[in-house]
């Protein structure tokens, strides 16, 4: 099945500093690459996606890369504020069959101001 | 429109107590699932359901039972608690899978268990 690497599992940044979070998947056949955002207490909600047949997806200062040869994808977060801090979570899914998400381990993200 | 509502939010059990943890929707969405969240860990399904009826099991199914008998409700019965299942669980429904390809997975606010 489906494995999901994340790093870094913490990530400290300066407001207005760039983010970097990495995932790696395990299946070649997978095609839809969401990612989450979790504020403190709060329920995960989809922040942008990408799927396979594309290589990079821009939403303002949020962005999503993917390398399908490297089987590996990131988020790009620029301009950052406090209000990004969150834990966000990657995931891979082969969108044929029964589909199940599976998730990263998630990144912790603090931006100070 | 609520989304997705889970009860209760917080729960103290102990061990080899039985609950449910409820999660109704409200969106007519086919596709339900429960995920527990652990540190370090991040998502993982518990059980899933494609539509009234229809349930399955996920990556960590044991000691857990669920049932679909409408579109709206997918209960979570924890049939002997363990400190193990000490968690927070989410219930989650989309309208296009499972995953929510094409469409977003709406995730319920969460109900944190604690086993003693």
């Amino acid at each position: 099945g489906e494995n999901v690497e994340q790093h870094p599992s913490t990530l400290s940044v300066q407001e207005g500093d760039s983010a970097v979070i990495k995932c790696t998947y395990s299946d070649s056949a997978s095609n839809y690459f969401p990612w989450y955002k979790q504020e403190l207490g709060k329920r995960p909600q989809l922040i942008i996606d990408i799927r396979s047949n594309v290589g990079e997806k821009k939403d303002q200062r949020i962005a999503v890369t993917l390398n399908k040869t490297a089987k590996h994808f990131s988020l790009h977060i620029t301009e950052t504020q406090p209000e990004d801090s969150a834990v966000y979570f990657c995931a891979a899914i082969k969108d044929t069959g029964f589909q199940k998400l599976v998730f990263g381990t998630g990144t912790r993200l603090l931006v100070s101001p | 429109n609520a989304g997705v509502t889970q009860t209760p939010k917080f729960q103290v059990l102990k061990t080899g107590q039985s609950m449910t943890l409820q999660c109704a929707q409200d969106m007519n969405h086919e596709y339900m699932s429960w995920y527990r969240q652990d540190p370090g860990m991040g998502l993982r399904l518990i059980h899933y359901s494609v539509g009234a009826g229809i349930t399955d099991q996920g990556e960590v199914p044991n000691g857990y039972n669920v049932s679909r008998s409408t579109t709206e409700d997918f209960p979570l019965r924890l049939l002997s608690a363990a400190p193990s299942q000490t968690s927070v669980y989410f219930c989650a429904s989309s309208y296009s899978g499972l995953a929510g390809v094409d469409g977003e997975l709406f995730f319920g606010e969460g109900s944190r268990l604690t086993v003693l």
